[in-house]
Parts: C-alpha cells; sequence; structure tokens
C-alpha cells in the first residue's frame, strides 16, 4: 500500500566511520541553528549549535558547517559508534528570537 | 541537574476525556514550549510563554487544546474533549531566552494514546 508521512532521509554508516548529516534550511533570515539528536523513546537531545556570524563549530567528535550562500547545514560525526543511532533533527530560528523550525530528521544506523 | 521533567509518560484515554499533561521546566528558565510529534507532521510547536506568559499559541489546534503556566516551575497542557486524532507525543522544552533565540531542552515527552 501507499505510505503515509514524512519521508525521513537515512544514512547507514559503519561503526568507526565519519558520518555527515545535511540539512537545507528555508529561511534567509535564519541566523540560528542547532542540532538534536533523538533516540527511540526519548525526547530530543541538544548536540550543537551555531550562529550565523560563524561558519564551523566543534563539539567533541561533531562538528556543524554553515553554508549561508546556499543555505546548508551540516553535521560531522567523528568516528561514528553504535550509540550513535537515532533520528537527527536541524532545527532554524527564521529570525525570530524564540521560535524553531524542525526538518523532518535522518535517521541514521550505525552497523557493527 | 535535573532536566525538564514531564507526566504522565504515557497516557491512554477514551475519546471524549479529558487530558491533563504535565510539565517542569528547568530551573532558572524563563521560557517554556509545548510541542507535538507525530508521523505526519514531525515536530510542531503549540505554545511558547516566556516569563509564564502565553506569547504565541498560534500552533494549538484548536479550542479543544489549552495550555497554562502559573508559575515559573510548572506548565499544564490539556486536551477537552480529546480526539483520537490526538494521538501523538508530546513534549515540553525548555528555554533561557535573553533577547536572543538558545538551545531549546527537551523533556521525555508524554506518548497520547487516544481510543
Amino acid at each position: 500500500g501507499e505510505s503515509v508521512g514524512l519521508h525521513l532521509p537515512t544514512l547507514s554508516v559503519q561503526e568507526g566511520d565519519n558520518s555527515i548529516i545535511n540539512c537545507a534550511y528555508s529561511n534567509s533570515a535564519s541566523d540560528y541553528f542547532i542540532w538534536y539528536k533523538q533516540e527511540s523513546g526519548k525526547g530530543p537531545q541538544f548536540i550543537i549549535d551555531i550562529r550565523s556570524n560563524m561558519d564551523k563549530r566543534q563539539g567533541q567528535r561533531v562538528t556543524v558547517l554553515l553554508n549561508k550562500t546556499v543555505k546548508h547545514l551540516s553535521l560531522q560525526i567523528a568516528a561514528t559508534q553504535p550509540g550513535d543511532s537515532a533520528v537527527y533533527f536541524c532545527a532554524e530560528n527564521g529570525g525570530d528570537d524564540y521560535k524553531l523550525s524542525f526538518g523532518a530528521g535522518t535517521t541514521v544506523t550505525v552497523r557493527a | 541537574d535535573a532536566g525538564v521533567i514531564q507526566s504522565p509518560r504515557h497516557e491512554v484515554t477514551e475519546m471524549g476525556q479529558e487530558v491533563t499533561l504535565r510539565c517542569k521546566p528547568i530551573s532558572g528558565h524563563n521560557s517554556l514550549f509545548w510541542y507535538r510529534q507525530t508521523m505526519m507532521r514531525g515536530l510542531e510547536l503549540l505554545i511558547y510563554f516566556n516569563n509564564n506568559v502565553p506569547i504565541d499559541d498560534s500552533g494549538m489546534p484548536e479550542d479543544r487544546f489549552s495550555a497554562k503556566m502559573p508559575n515559573a516551575s510548572f506548565s499544564t497542557l490539556k486536551i477537552q474533549p480529546s480526539e483520537p486524532r490526538d494521538s501523538a507525543v508530546y513534549f515540553c522544552a525548555s528555554s533561557l531566552v535573553q533577547g536572543s533565540t538558545d538551545t531549546q531542552y527537551f523533556g521525555p515527552g508524554t506518548r497520547l494514546t487516544v481510543l
């Protein structure tokens, strides 16, 4: 039968490899971006954020890259581990001082 | 340090019944958000409070939904009467907003099933 609902992009990655998750945002007024990780049965968990005055920001095993010219955001995870398996959401603020708009999410599966 | 606390974690009710979801934000945060997550629509903002005052309720689906924040440490989201299409996971999030967008921290969610 026909599937309904959001069609989430998926990424399958070998344990130990690096992962890159991409996100295209829509609002050129957005000046704050954030990545969340959501494991099954849990709430979204903050990973890393970036403001529009930066192109790159690094955390522990994660790096966020922002390309404002093409309105593109990416999350790089180094040495992907089984615990990284989850749905990853990007969010933008659309220039608002409080509201976040969330993308549909990318499902990451780590192969042992 | 306790994160955002939500209760109940799971709620099963019958159509027409009143449902009340509860949230305790992170201490010191001045902003609270209620979201709904479904497979069809993803994460949707329902309502936003700042300093206990509702600022943006444009996401509240209809009059059956109401939210209150009587003090800085407690908020409720009420659905009366509930309908099967209200079945979803409801998240509460809190943030410290000081003139610019900042990180929202989410609770574990309440999974609501309306039969």
